[in-house]
């Protein structure tokens, strides 16, 4: 079974239109981290956002927001007005302290953004 | 700048010939990892190390190798019992064990 899982594989929006990448994770541990990343067409991935387990406050960074919910074992990515360079793979990972807090990768979200 | 590179961009692997990919950082961190990307897998992880001198296996390690004899540097080698080599291959780091966000290189993108 897969510890992250990002349902949607591809997202097509026009500009301008809000969207949310789902990311649903799977843990026995208490502690834990959550982890946004970008891949632009480019390749390097970027790190975006960590969250820990004890932390459920939503965060605002800019067009960027994310909300944790422990009850749903779920941390959402959503982008306000989206625009071209938000075109990208967009990947969520989860690091457990029962695995020494190496991370693992959900199999990303392709969101392609026309203008 | 600090930062990981990663070379070549581009390799190209003959039939039953093994192949190293580089690897260098210079942020001074002590975990390196290395994961291979296919087409709607997502990052698969080969090898990481947490420190000079020690490295684990990861998910996918058969047909790999690596070396940490180095902080900097830490090689990847396709091996020939590697089946299925074609994929891109992404190098990271971190600033050791625990859970710090991964700095990755560009990528090395294998084909055969």
């Amino acid at each position: 079974a897969q510890k992250v899982t990002q349902a949607q594989t591809e997202i097509s929006v026009v500009e301008k239109e809000d969207v949310t990448l789902d990311c649903v994770y799977e843990t026995r541990d208490t502690t834990y981290y959550l982890f946004w990343y970008k891949q632009p067409p480019s390749g390097e991935l970027v790190f975006l956002i960590r969250r820990n387990s004890f932390d459920e406050q939503n965060e605002i960074s800019g067009r960027y927001s994310w909300n944790f919910q422990k009850s749903t074992s779920s941390f959402n990515f959503t982008i306000t007005a989206s625009q071209v360079v938000d075109s990208a793979v967009y990947f969520c990972a989860l690091s457990e302290e029962r695995g020494s807090y190496i991370p693992t990768f959900g199999r990303g979200t392709s969101l392609i953004v026309h203008p | 700048d600090g930062g990981i590179t990663q070379s070549p961009k581009y390799l190209f692997r003959k039939e039953g010939q093994n192949v190293t990919l580089s690897c260098e950082q210079n942020l001074n961190h002590d975990a390196m990892y290395w994961y291979r990307q296919d087409p709607g897998q997502g990052l698969r992880l080969i090898y990481y190390s947490q420190i000079v001198n020690d490295f684990q296996k990861g998910d996918i390690a058969e047909g790999y190798s690596v070396s940490r004899e180095k902080k900097e540097s830490f090689p990847l080698t396709v091996t020939s019992a590697q089946k299925n080599p074609t994929a891109f291959y992404l190098c990271a780091s971190s600033m050791g064990p625990g859970p710090y966000p991964l700095d990755f290189g560009p990528g090395t993108r294998l084909l055969v």
